[in-house]
């Protein structure tokens, strides 16, 4: 059976300090893969997809950035955090686009 | 683009009422519409879908319409239980053009009372 998994489940960074957030899938091959981040209380924002190694598309300018080493890999990485990046961040994967998303648990992000 | 709308945001029924939350969307070339719930604390996961070829689909206690005309799909959940109570959330596809990702709504937190 196919699980994803994220970590760290929590993180607390300082304003200007790096971030990297990892996400990974196991059974399955080249999967949809997905970054959201959803702040207290709404929504999900679709940040990253990537249907590929090496093929991110990117739905928000802001300053994160996402990379997609190995087929079922997926890292959200920003070189200077920012207070608003604060947020729980998730990863999902899919066997293919207007198919089920698959949440991994997320990241809860807090930035001082 | 596309937009997704979910209403109400908070819905408090008594145990065995039904709960109804509904969505529009604004691109008509939008096809896939699923639903998910999302425990506090974890991440969202897919309850029904459907897809614009049909106008209804059930499973057990849980049922979805849409209406393509009016742009609009809801969520209809029976005979309600406490393990109901959760954050619904309504997406529709962005539609076509090579770009299929999902558009969500702000999310319904659902309250059950016993």
């Amino acid at each position: 059976s196919q699980t994803i998994h994220q970590w760290p489940a929590t993180l607390v960074q300082p304003v200007g300090s790096p971030l990297s957030l990892e996400c990974t899938v196991e059974g399955t091959s080249n999967p949809n893969l997905y970054w959201y981040r959803q702040a207290a209380g709404r929504g999900l924002q679709l940040l990253f997809y990537s249907v590929g190694i090496g093929q991110i598309s990117s739905e928000v300018p802001q300053n994160l950035s996402a990379s997609r080493p190995q087929d079922r890999q997926f890292i959200l990485s920003s070189k200077k955090l920012l207070l608003s990046d604060s947020g729980f961040y998730l990863c999902a994967w899919s066997i293919a686009p207007l198919e089920t998303q698959y949440f991994g648990p997320g990241t809860r992000l807090l930035v001082l | 683009g596309e937009n997704v709308e979910q209403h109400p945001s908070t819905l408090s029924v008594q145990e065995g009422d039904s709960a109804v939350i509904k969505c529009t969307y604004s691109d008509s070339a939008s096809n896939y519409f699923p639903w998910y719930k999302q425990e506090l604390g974890k991440g969202p996961q897919l309850i029904i879908d459907i897809r614009s070829n049909v106008g209804e689909k059930k499973d057990q206690r849980i049922a979805v319409t849409l209406n393509k005309t009016a742009k609009h799909f809801s969520l209809h959940i029976t005979e309600t239980q406490p393990e109901d109570s959760a954050v619904y959330f309504c997406a529709a596809s962005k539609g076509g053009g090579g770009n299929y990702q999902l558009i969500w709504g702000a999310g319904t937190k659902l309250i059950i009372k016993p």
